[in-house]
């Protein structure tokens, strides 16, 4: 099973500024299967990104996604009140599929 | 309006089954993949298990086989998620999931039900 971790824990920051979250793999997982999710309190997952860096439909352009091999990154550039949520990595190169554990992203 | 509208809260005691449903509209059935995976209180996403609906071939995540199972009814557009043997820490929001593939398996979750709340307690 494909370990991910997720750093950090918790995320603290000001509307404008840029979010840079990071993802480990406890082995290699090709950046085609790698994807992103921001989760609001009481709602159910939103796919931000797929394939490590393409952008999911209606995302906008403030987030983006890079990285290969074991460590992949979301950044979120010019944070909006909006952003403000629990993001979690996921992969789905092998099975099971896996998660990582999150990175609470809040406002400073 | 395309989504998936899951069954509503479940309450159960320990050693019961659950089915919970997952209706999908606005898209055609067959064309995805519908995955399953629980969130327990407070806690990060866990996989269950995934069904091709046009076929009915399954593959559930190892910590649950034997326990669950996933079926597909292509006349309601309708799939179920079936766990047995419940114990307390089954406690969770279960979502249904639309793989993005389209005919095939891609494998990132582009379109979630609601979520059902499940409780298992005595």
């Amino acid at each position: 099973e494909t370990v991910l971790t997720q750093s950090p824990g918790t995320l603290s920051l000001s509307p404008g500024e840029r979010a840079t979250l990071s993802c480990r793999a406890s082995q290699t997982v090709s950046s085609t299967f790698v994807a992103w999710y921001q989760q609001k309190p009481g709602q159910a997952p939103r796919l931000l990104i797929y394939g490590a860096s393409n952008r999911a439909t209606g995302i906008p352009a403030r987030f983006s996604g890079s990285g290969s091999g074991t460590d992949f990154t979301l950044t979120v550039n010019g944070l909006e009140p909006e952003d403000f949520a629990v993001y979690y990595c996921q992969q789905y190169g092998s099975s099971p599929i896996t998660f990582g554990q999150g990175t609470r992203l809040e406002i400073k | 309006q395309v989504q998936l509208l899951q069954s509503g809260t479940e309450v159960k005691k320990p050693g019961a089954s659950l089915k919970v449903s997952c209706k999908a509209s606005g898209f055609t059935f067959f064309d995805h993949y519908i995955h399953w995976v629980r969130q327990a209180p407070g806690q990060g996403l866990e996989w269950m298990g995934i069904i091709n609906p046009n076929e009915g071939s399954t593959l559930y995540a190892e910590k649950f086989q034997g326990r669950v199972t996933l079926t597909g009814d292509t006349s309601t557009s309708i799939v179920y998620m079936e766990l047995s043997s419940l114990r307390a820490d089954d406690t969770a929001v279960y979502f249904c999931a639309r793989d993005r593939g389209y005919h095939d398996y891609e494998g990132s979750l582009d379109l979630w039900g609601q979520g059902t709340m499940v409780t298992v307690s005595s």
